[in-house]
């Protein structure tokens, strides 16, 4: 099976833009979860969607927001951007909850200038 | 908010030594416990995990154990050797979502 993949790897955008993320999971795979990693810090967890509903969230502001659409397939959106939103965002995707293995993707490295 | 601590932050040990990653957590609800590992510019994997029925669980030479009562659980790494340089994540589940440790860096000395 093809593994998690995300689009862009690389972006680079400015104060006050917005932009999206795309992340495809492994076929059959209907959990897919978003994190953002920043050096230090680890992993925070943004939210998790599962058949189209976003089944949970983290203590992200309002400005990160995400879908799933019918195929699995998600986006997460960041909106107003803020120097301090840079960083790589990492989707994993698992057959249905956190409780299986997480597949992680590569990664969209996010610099905000 | 519930938290997931990890210690060292770094740690270099002797190629073939043993090595261990700590990690405490704060939500006494807590029931899975994985650990992934992320080498330098690839994505993180699991590597081991452990659920609370258990209290210890291994493969090869990896272990993980579990106390429950004091809230910490450990990973184990025995003969180190150079394809375990990475840096490790322990986690916790918390209202159905994994809370993460900040890494540990392990550095395997030849």
């Amino acid at each position: 099976k093809a593994g998690v993949t995300q689009t862009p790897r690389y972006l680079i955008k400015t104060r006050g833009q917005q932009v999206t993320l795309s992340c495809s999971p492994i076929s059959g795979h209907r959990s897919v979860s978003w994190y953002q990693q920043t050096p230090g810090q680890g992993l925070q967890f943004l939210f998790e969607y599962f058949s189209e509903t976003q089944r949970n969230k983290g203590n992200f502001p309002g400005r990160f927001s995400g879908r799933q659409f019918s195929n699995s397939r998600s986006e997460m959106n960041v909106s107003t951007l803020e120097l301090g939103d840079s960083a790589l965002y990492l989707c994993a995707s698992s057959p249905q909850t956190i409780y299986n293995e997480q597949f992680f993707g590569p990664g969209t490295r996010l610099t905000v200038l | 908010g519930e938290n997931v601590e990890q210690h060292p932050s770094t740690l270099s040990v002797q190629e073939g030594d043993s090595a261990v990653i700590k990690c405490t957590y704060s939500d006494s609800a807590s029931n899975y416990f994985p650990w992934y590992k992320q080498e330098l510019g690839k994505r993180p994997q699991l590597i081991i995990d452990i659920r609370s029925n258990v209290g210890e669980k291994k493969d090869q030479r990896i272990a993980v154990t579990l106390n429950k009562t004091a809230k910490h659980f450990s990973l184990h790494i025995t003969e180190t050797q150079p394809e375990d340089s990475a840096v490790y994540f322990c986690a916790g589940d918390s209202n159905y979502q994994l809370i993460w440790g900040a890494g540990t860096k392990l550095i395997i000395k030849p």
